[in-house]
């Protein structure tokens, strides 16, 4: 199985609200990932966890807040999101460290109004 | 620090004609390069990586890559193309230490019947 799932796969919210994306693997994975895509860009990494600890922050704003549960698991809390926002986040998870592929979730279209 | 290079923002092709999507990188060290496949509102697809070894790598799809060290490139390359295959491809690096994920600008492939 090397499936990843993100729920849900839309997600419309107002700039004062409060929502989290999900995200789960089931490969055991012990590296997990959050990315950000603009419409025909390339993604754009914004945390990683590895082995259920945050490793890596790319200067996300704080409106962003990842927690990771376990190691199948992964979210992404939203708060006070901008309309710029709007993109489709993507999750990944591959076994920690080099040189193993990252695999994909079809990935969450939120738009912020 | 690393960085990917894909010089076409488009690449027209024929069915059945053979297809390439180049690649260029720059990183210190040895790289491990990847290739990934983007589908209308999904996720990325992995089709390929380099590591170490034959600079010819085959991957899923039919898709198969050539490392050039002389020339730090990694072009993706395909015998017989498919109207399938249109899709936007990504080349991407990642460092021998660590688990980002560096990639390119995406290069849209149109495959025409």
């Amino acid at each position: 199985d090397t499936e990843v799932t993100q729920t849900p796969k839309h997600l419309v919210m107002g700039m004062t609200n409060k929502k989290s994306l999900k995200c789960e693997q089931h490969m055991g994975h012990r590296a997990m990932y959050w990315y950000k895509q603009k419409a025909k860009k390339p993604p754009e990494l914004m945390f990683v966890y590895s082995y259920e600890k945050l490793s890596i922050n790319e200067s996300v704003p704080s409106r962003f807040s990842p927690e990771c549960p376990n190691s199948s698991l992964l979210n992404l809390h939203l708060h006070a999101l901008q309309p710029e926002d709007s993109a489709l986040y993507l999750c990944a998870s591959s076994q920690a460290g080099s040189p193993y592929e990252q695999y994909f979730g079809p990935g969450t279209r939120l738009t912020v109004t | 620090a690393q960085s990917v290079a894909q010089p076409e923002d488009q690449v027209n092709v024929a069915e059945g004609n053979p297809l390439t999507v180049k690649c260029t990188y720059s990183v210190s060290g040895n790289p491990y390069l990847f290739w990934y496949v983007q589908y209308p509102n999904r996720g990325l697809q992995f089709l390929l990586k380099y590591i170490t070894g034959d600079n010819l790598v085959k991957g899923s799809y039919g898709f198969e890559a050539e490392f050039n060290k002389s020339q730090t490139s990694f072009h993706l390359k395909k015998p017989s193309a498919l109207v399938s295959d249109s899709a936007l491809y990504f080349c991407a690096v990642r460092r021998n230490a660590g688990n980002m994920l560096t990639f390119g600008g995406g290069t849209r492939l149109m495959v025409k019947p």
